[in-house]
């Protein structure tokens, strides 16, 4: 079935630092694919997503690349901040089923 | 635009008593899901709808029902409550009709523990 796996967290970075979160998918078809944010105490927000092959979805500084030939969706910042703090999750979307939802990774960064 | 609601916000059971999570969406989304996420984990499915009448086991059913009576409704019932039940519950809702490219949207959560 559809999967989507991420890189074991916690990641702890500095500011300033270059974030790179790594996500991977399987899936039958082509989905869409998302991030979503979890700040503490909070429920998930969208992030970004892409819809097909080489779009690049981008909010908030941060950006993720649809790279079909990797079935990869890597999330990545080039300077992070301290408000950047949250649960990073990878998901995906076919047409006709349900989310499925990464394991999610856990940012800190320390000033 | 209120999106996805969610009460309570917090509750505390004793062992065996029974409650009702509600959760209600005023964007005609066909499809709601049922979370849990435990501290420091990921999100694990409980049940899932795609409309009115239709629900769907998850990965961690068991201790659960829910029902599907109207498209902005979905509760979950906890019949008899254990504390490994002890976690924050999330309801989502998503637009998927043919359009696979809209998002989920989040409550804002309800925790719950149970002593």
């Amino acid at each position: 079935g559809d999967s989507v796996t991420q890189m074991e967290g916690p990641v702890t970075l500095s500011e300033e630092a270059f974030l790179t979160i790594n996500c991977t998918y399987t899936a039958t078809g082509y989905p869409s694919l998302f991030w979503y944010v979890q700040y503490p105490g909070e429920g998930l927000q969208l992030l970004l997503k892409a819809t097909k092959a080489d779009d690049k979805g981008s909010n908030k500084g941060f950006e993720a690349t649809y790279r079909k030939e990797t079935t990869s969706f890597h999330l990545e910042k080039g300077s992070v901040q301290v408000s950047d703090s949250a649960v990073y999750f990878c998901a995906l979307k076919t047409s006709y089923d349900k989310v499925i939802f990464g394991p999610g990774t856990s940012l800190s960064v320390i000033p | 635009n209120a999106g996805v609601t969610q009460t309570p916000k917090f509750r505390i059971l004793k062992i065996g008593q029974s409650m009702t999570l509600q959760c209600a969406q005023d964007m005609n989304h066909n499809y709601m899901y049922w979370y849990r996420q435990d501290p420091g984990m990921g999100l694990k499915l409980i049940y899932y709808s795609v409309g009115a009448g239709i629900t769907d086991k998850g990965e961690v059913p068991n201790g659960y029902n829910v029902s599907r009576s109207t498209t902005e409704d979905f509760p979950l019932r906890l019949e008899l409550a254990a504390p490994s039940q002890t976690s924050v519950y999330f309801c989502a809702s998503s637009d998927q009709r043919g359009q696979k490219n809209t998002e989920a949207f989040f409550g804002q959560g309800t925790r719950l523990t149970v002593v």
